[in-house]
């Protein structure tokens, strides 16, 4: 029933560790995309997907790496975290098609990713 | 760099009453702009839109006013309820931008019993 998912909730992981969040979204929505949200609330987008071809990449360090295995998934690979990395990640989704709601997005629960 | 900002942090209202929630945003190229609500624990919720050939709309107890003069967009949620208490985003966008959100820094409305 869930419209945007993600795994795990929560992580807990090392400084140097490589990990992957996963996103899935059963909308039938073409653009995908990930945020990060920092401790003070604040929302920054940082990649986004359309048909599995990525279209926005906001200048974030290449241990990123997202991945689209087909439009229903978009992945965040992170390699050698950094405590610095410490945040919440949102996966959101977005229609393509128009109407009035053309360019909303619709956000998943969030990833609490927490570096040791 | 373009921002997008609110005024206040956070707003304590009772309820039953009015909560007014302000954003100011610097893109004048934005033509798009979105509240979304975020509750503890969730991520956002989209609330309400407005287009920028708008200059007023209205939800279920939701209005946004957007004055493009002064590049201000307000979010006015009618007889406030305790469920209404979270963080509230603006957010602005160019549709030309592969709908690209640029997000302020949020405002807390806390509802008082």
């Amino acid at each position: 029933d869930t419209a945007v998912s993600q795994t795990p909730k929560y992580l807990v992981t090392q400084m140097g560790n490589d990990k992957s969040i996963k996103c899935e979204q059963n909308l039938g929505h073409d653009t995908m995309y990930w945020y990060k949200q920092d401790s003070k609330k604040f929302l920054k987008i940082m990649f986004s997907y359309n048909n599995k071809e990525l279209i926005i990449n906001e200048t974030v360090p290449n241990r990123f790496s997202p991945k689209s295995p087909d439009k229903a998934h978009l992945n965040l690979h992170i390699n050698s975290l950094e405590l610095g990395d410490s945040a919440v990640y949102f996966c959101a989704s977005r229609p393509t098609s128009g109407g009035s709601s053309y360019n909303e997005q619709f956000f998943g629960p969030g990833t609490r990713l927490t570096v040791l | 760099g373009e921002s997008v900002g609110l005024h206040l942090p956070t707003l304590s209202v009772q309820e039953g009453d009015n909560s007014i929630i302000n954003c100011a945003y610097s893109n004048s190229a934005s033509d798009y702009f979105i509240w979304y609500k975020q509750e503890s624990g969730k991520g956002p919720q989209f609330i309400i839109d407005i287009r920028s050939n708008m200059d007023k709309r209205q939800g279920q107890r939701v209005t946004v006013l957007l004055n493009k003069t002064v590049k201000h967009l307000s979010l006015q949620i009618a007889a406030t309820q305790p469920g209404d208490s979270a963080v509230y985003f603006c957010a602005e966008a160019n549709t030309g931008t592969a709908s690209k959100l640029t997000f302020g820094t949020g405002t807390r409305l806390q509802v008082t019993l």
